[in-house]
């Protein structure tokens, strides 16, 4: 069974680009749910996708997007970079039938540095 | 504003101890409930979800749910150096699909 794999590690940005993480669910998981974990915070719902649909929301602007493919892979795009979006960005991936889904489980997640 | 609260530690105890978690949660419309372990610089790793009042056993890890009182702990029993990490909290709410996450409370187990 593979698990929960994240692309890059690592990142280096400037303020004002833009930058796309990328994430491969568990081997059947249908749903992903994207995270931003601030140094010293829990992690902070961005938003999760079901079925290529946005399923919920958290409280992030809209500069935050993503997207879900048919193998269920996700990419959480953030354009217009500022400082405060460095952070680590985890990505969990889980099962459910009728969106959602119960438990999530990480991936190793993309430290976000932007300078 | 859907709340989780945790104590950020430290919470230092010795091997072999026991080590008490504690976390609560302001709506009462949760529905499930999880611990997760974060080692420093990695991502959370599932430890145990519980659902039910009561308690529910994994190994040396009991997780206890009181919705009443809505809290929810994590007793780690004979606790070793390697616990040492960020214990997270988090909360689904009944019509949510986000996992709502306290602050972490960092433990610390010395040899």
């Amino acid at each position: 069974e593979t698990g929960v794999t994240q692309s890059p590690t690592h990142l280096i940005k400037t303020r004002g680009q833009q930058v796309t993480l990328r994430c491969s669910s568990q081997s059947g998981h249908n749903t992903v749910s994207w995270y931003q974990q601030a140094l010293g915070q829990g992690p902070q719902f961005i938003f999760q996708y079901y079925r290529e649909e946005e399923n919920g929301r958290g409280n992030f602007p809209p500069r935050f997007s993503g997207l879900q493919f048919p193998n269920y892979s996700s990419e959480l795009n953030v354009n217009a970079l500022e400082l405060d979006d460095s952070a680590l960005y985890l990505c969990a991936s889980s099962f459910g039938t009728s969106g959602g889904g119960e438990t999530q489980y990480f991936g190793p997640g993309t430290r976000l540095l932007v300078l | 504003q859907k709340e989780v609260e945790q104590n950020s530690g430290p919470l230092s105890v010795p091997e072999g101890a026991i080590a008490s978690l504690n976390c609560t949660y302001s709506d009462r419309g949760s529905q499930s409930f999880f611990w997760y372990r974060q080692y420093s610089g990695k991502s959370p790793e599932l430890i145990m979800s519980i659902y039910s009042n009561g308690d529910k056993e994994d190994g040396r890890f009991t997780a206890q749910l009181n919705k009443a009182s809505q809290y929810v702990s994590l007793l780690i029993r004979d606790s070793q150096p390697s616990d040492s990490a960020t214990y997270l909290c988090a909360v689904k709410y009944q019509a949510g699909t986000a996992l709502i996450f306290g602050k972490g409370t960092t433990l610390s187990v010395s040899s």
